[in-house]
C-alpha cells in the first residue's frame, strides 16, 4: 500500500493569496512530481524532483515554485493565486530502479482540488 | 468517491502478441477516462482519453480502448505489441476527482 499524502483535499481561496499545497511520502522515494489537471483534461507535469535540493520545471509553465529540503516532503507554493490556477493538483513519487531492469512504480496522492475566486 | 482497479499487476508478452489490459471503475456519475503510460526513466504520457461519443477510442502508438458503460470498464488494447511498449500503464478515472489505478507493468520480450 502506497503512503503518499496530500493536504488540503479541497481549498477555496481568494485572488492574490499565497498558498502552499503539501505532499508527503513515507516510502523514502527519491523522485517526486507535481501534476496539474484542468477539468476534463489530461495531466500536465509542472515540477519534479530527483532528490533533496533538486527541483526542475516540467512541461507546463506555471507561476508556482517547489522545494525539496527533505526527502519525504515536496510542497508546492503559489505566491499569488489567480482564477486561472483553479485546477486539481496531483503529487506522485517513485523510487528509481538503478539497474533499469524493471520499470519504476509511480504512486499518486489523492490530489488537491483548488478553486481560486 | 470513485475507485479504479487494474486487474493485472505484471504482464509479460512476446513481440507481436496481442495486448489487453483490464481497467474497471466504480462511480455512479459521468466520468472521463484515461490511459497513461510511463516508459522507463520518463514521465507520464497520455495514451488516450474518453470524454463522450464513440466508446472506442484510438490513441497514440496503435493503442485503443473501449468504454463499456454497463461493465464500468475501459480496457486498453493493442493488436501487436513491440519491445518498445515495455512500460508501466495507468488507468485513470475523473469523476468528482481523479483516481488512478495501481498500474500494470508490461514487459515485452524481443
Amino acid at each position: 500500500e502506497a503512503d503518499i499524502y496530500q493536504t488540503p483535499r479541497y481549498l477555496v481561496i481568494g485572488t492574490g493569496k499565497k498558498i502552499t499545497l503539501e505532499c508527503s511520502q513515507t516510502m523514502g522515494h527519491d523522485k517526486m512530481y507535481w501534476y496539474q489537471q484542468d477539468p476534463g483534461m489530461e495531466l500536465h507535469l509542472i515540477h519534479y524532483s530527483y532528490g533533496v535540493n533538486s527541483t526542475e520545471k516540467g512541461d507546463l509553465s506555471s507561476e508556482s515554485t517547489v522545494s525539496r529540503i527533505r526527502t519525504e516532503h515536496f510542497p508546492l507554493t503559489l505566491e499569488s493565486a489567480r482564477p486561472s490556477h483553479t485546477s486539481q493538483y496531483l503529487c506522485a513519487s517513485t523510487q528509481p530502479n538503478r539497474q533499469r531492469v524493471t520499470n519504476e512504480k509511480l504512486f499518486f496522492g489523492s490530489g488537491t482540488q483548488l478553486s481560486v475566486l | 468517491a470513485q475507485s479504479v482497479s487494474q486487474h493485472n499487476h505484471h504482464v509479460i508478452l512476446s513481440e507481436a502478441a496481442s495486448l489487453e489490459l483490464g481497467c474497471n471503475y466504480s462511480y455512479g456519475g459521468t466520468v472521463n477516462l484515461f490511459w497513461y503510460v510511463q516508459y522507463p526513466g520518463q514521465h507520464l504520457q497520455l495514451l488516450l482519453k474518453y470524454f463522450s461519443g464513440d466508446p472506442l477510442v484510438k490513441g497514440i502508438k496503435g493503442f485503443e480502448a473501449e468504454f463499456i458503460k454497463s461493465k464500468f470498464s475501459f480496457n486498453l488494447r493493442k493488436p501487436s505489441v513491440q519491445w518498445s511498449d515495455t512500460a508501466e500503464y495507468f488507468c485513470a478515472v475523473k469523476g468528482n476527482d481523479m483516481r488512478f489505478g495501481a498500474g500494470t507493468r508490461l514487459t515485452v520480450k524481443p
